[in-house]
């Protein structure tokens, strides 16, 4: 079965920076794409980066660019997200997402961040 | 950046009724375009990858259907588990985008 499992989430203070992490397991992690994709509250979503099967190629979104840096290891089948000068606007539940032809085929719980300000 | 218009924003079906979603795109997208349901507290489930393949697991009654920049979800007959938030999203282009939202609700 299928498992992701995000953490890293809670409060932080605007300015600050988080650092998210994604267990997975289920499956040969080293074989895939990953992604991470947010939720504003109330809102719909939003697809911030992904990364290919060795970490050599990254991809992000303009909103989050210079901000943000996706990273995998593939030995300890695990998915990292990091993301500073944190603003009001980045609090949302961050999901680790497992690719399948550009679209997500699992989905984490989701971890949710909350900058204050 | 590919904007995806979903509509209508809300439709309200009672179960066993037809719905048919739809989903345009602001500029051609020729493969890659997928379906999710959102039910509240709880992450996407993929419903259809690729247009028109249901993922596993996903009853025979989702269809996904469309091309260029028109797209459509169909649930030929409701269930109570499927009133819920649909969003579309495509992957040819980066940065991948979703539509934002319909939601279906119980008439």
């Amino acid at each position: 079965e299928v498992q992701l499992v995000e953490s890293g989430g809670g409060l932080v203070q605007s300015g600050g920076s988080l650092r998210l992490s994604c267990a997975a397991s289920g499956f040969t992690f080293r074989s895939h794409w990953m992604s991470w994709v947010r939720q504003a509250p109330g809102k719909g979503l939003e697809w911030l980066a992904n990364i290919n099967q060795d970490g050599s190629a990254v991809h992000y979104v303009d909103s989050v660019k210079g901000r943000i840096t996706v990273s995998r290891d593939n030995a300890k089948n695990s998915l990292h997200l990091q993301l500073s000068s944190l603003r009001a606007e980045d609090t949302a539940v961050y999901y680790c997402v497992k690719d399948l032809l550009a679209c997500g085929d699992y989905w984490g719980q989701g971890t949710l961040v909350t900058v204050s300000t | 950046e590919t904007v995806l218009t979903q509509s209508p924003a809300t439709l309200s079906l009672s179960p066993g009724e037809r719905a048919t979603l739809s989903c345009r795109a602001s500029q051609s997208v020729p493969r890659y375009f997928a379906w999710y349901q959102q039910k509240p507290g709880q992450a996407p489930r993929l419903l259809i990858y690729d247009s028109s393949n249901r993922a596993t697991g996903i009853p025979a009654r989702f269809s996904g259907s469309g091309s260029g920049t028109d797209f459509t979800l169909t649930i030929s007959s409701l269930e109570p588990e499927d009133f819920a938030v649909y969003y579309c999203q495509q992957g040819s282009n980066w940065p991948r985008t979703f539509g934002q939202g319909t939601k279906v609700e119980i008439k």
